[in-house]
């Protein structure tokens, strides 16, 4: 079974642009969670996500936005992006969240310029 | 406070030997708890979990015990190799909540 697929694995991006990120989860796998890691302040939970629906959020703000297609597949949006959105942008995959393993893809590394 | 913790950013081990990596949480309402290990340049690889309802769970070379009195969780791995060097997370679920709570990692290092 494949596991969780990141697209793309790197970017830059000037201030001020927006990106989307994509993830594809494991085949059966409703529960996509998006997390942001840095050096200074450990992985992050922006946003979970269960059959189109996001049923948690973290402490981000608005400018960080998710979605989840019928299909599972999930796409993070970051707009106006700053120097700080810098990191490595994890996605994982459970079949249905809560109290069951996350597995996570290899992640989206942006760099801001 | 919220906050799942580790006690030592840093471990060294002589291969071979057995290594303990720690980590201390906070909330009593906490009922899952699992430990992942990241190596350079890829995402949290899944090691274990395991549920309040139990005290220690094993897999393959590595058990994790779980201590509810003083909130306290650990991993052990046995024999250690030097593919186990990597950083190890700790992290909680609390219930109905969609979210884990990560600690801060320890970096694991192999000595030959």
């Amino acid at each position: 079974k494949a596991g969780v697929t990141q697209t793309p694995r790197y970017l830059i991006k000037t201030r001020g642009q927006q990106v989307t990120l994509s993830c594809s989860p494991i085949s059966g796998h409703r529960s996509v969670s998006w997390y942001q890691q840095t050096p200074g302040q450990g992985l992050q939970f922006l946003f979970e996500y269960f059959s189109e629906t996001q049923r948690n959020k973290g402490n981000f703000p608005g400018r960080f936005s998710g979605r989840q297609f019928s299909n599972s597949r999930s796409e993070m949006n970051v707009s106006t992006l700053e120097l700080g959105d810098s990191a490595l942008y994890l996605c994982a995959s459970s079949e249905g969240g809560g109290n069951q393993p996350q597995h996570f893809g290899d992640g989206t590394r942006l760099s801001i310029l | 406070g919220e906050s799942v913790g580790l006690h030592l950013p840093t471990l060294s081990v002589q291969e071979g030997d057995n290594s303990i990596i720690n980590c201390a949480y906070s909330n009593s309402a906490s009922d899952y708890f699992i430990w992942y290990k990241q190596e350079s340049g890829k995402g949290p690889q899944f090691i274990i979990d395991i549920r309040s309802n139990m005290d220690k769970r094993q897999g393959q070379r590595v058990t994790v015990l779980l201590n509810k009195t003083v909130k306290h969780l650990s991993l052990q791995i046995a024999a250690t190799q030097p593919g186990d060097s990597a950083v190890y997370f700790c992290a909680e679920n609390r219930g109905s909540n969609y979210q884990l709570i990560w600690g801060a990692g320890t970096k694991l290092i192999i000595k030959p």
